[in-house]
């Protein structure tokens, strides 16, 4: 069983570029959450996807935007970044049966923006 | 909405020592609860999760957190650290309905050999 992997695992960006960052979910896994843990913070909930669409956002802005792939596969975009989005971004893959949302996370993506 | 928190934000202990990490949260409907732990160099982990029936919950390496309702608590305890217990915690609490997890603001545990 293949875990949650991510890509890239560092990046340096500047200002004003746009960023995309990738997700490969769990094995058997349909629904991919995003959250960004600023350092010293826990993370914080971006938006989720279940079956390829948008299912419940956090409290963050439009320039954050992602999608998921037919094989549940997750790309996470930024635009505009500002430097507040340094970050560590995190993915998580479930498969939400009734109340059990157990979620398993990757090793992330460590953005830096200059 | 959902909120967590953490009261012990860095915490050293000697090893053998006992250990309990402080959440509370704040969510008026019913919730499921984790711990969740990030060694050094590693992703996050659940430690242990508690969605209904007994409220003490057993998670892996000897940890256990106890759900008290009335207090909207859910402590994480172990009763002889090790040295491989350095890591951060985190408290998290996701409603029944959906996948969202709202995160604490994590505990930082250093153990000294």
């Amino acid at each position: 069983e293949t875990g949650v992997t991510q890509s890239p695992t560092h990046l340096i960006k500047t200002r004003g570029q746009q960023v995309t960052l990738r997700c490969s979910s769990q094995s058997g896994h349909n629904t991919v959450s995003w959250y960004q843990q600023a350092l010293g913070q826990g993370p914080q909930f971006i938006f989720q996807y279940y079956r390829e669409e948008e299912n419940g956002r956090g409290n963050f802005p439009p320039r954050f935007s992602g999608l998921q792939f037919p094989n549940y596969s997750s790309e996470l975009n930024v635009n505009a970044l500002e430097l507040d989005d340094s970050a560590l971004y995190l993915c998580a893959s479930s498969l939400p049966v009734l109340d059990y949302n157990e979620q398993f996370f990757g090793p992330g993506t460590r953005l830096t923006v200059l | 909405a959902q909120s967590v928190s953490q009261h012990n934000h860095h915490v050293i202990l000697s090893e053998a020592a006992s250990l309990e990490l402080g959440c509370n949260y704040s969510y008026g409907g019913t919730v499921n609860l984790f711990w969740y732990v990030q060694y050094p160099g590693q992703h996050l982990q659940l430690l242990l999760k508690y969605f209904s029936g007994d409220p003490l919950v057993k998670g892996i390496k000897g940890f256990e957190a106890e759900f008290i309702k009335s207090k909207f608590s859910f402590n994480l305890r172990k009763p002889s650290v090790q040295w491989s217990d350095t890591a951060e915690y985190f408290c998290a609490v996701g409603a029944s309905s959906g996948d969202k997890l709202t995160f604490g603001t994590g505990t930082r545990l250093a153990v000294r050999p």
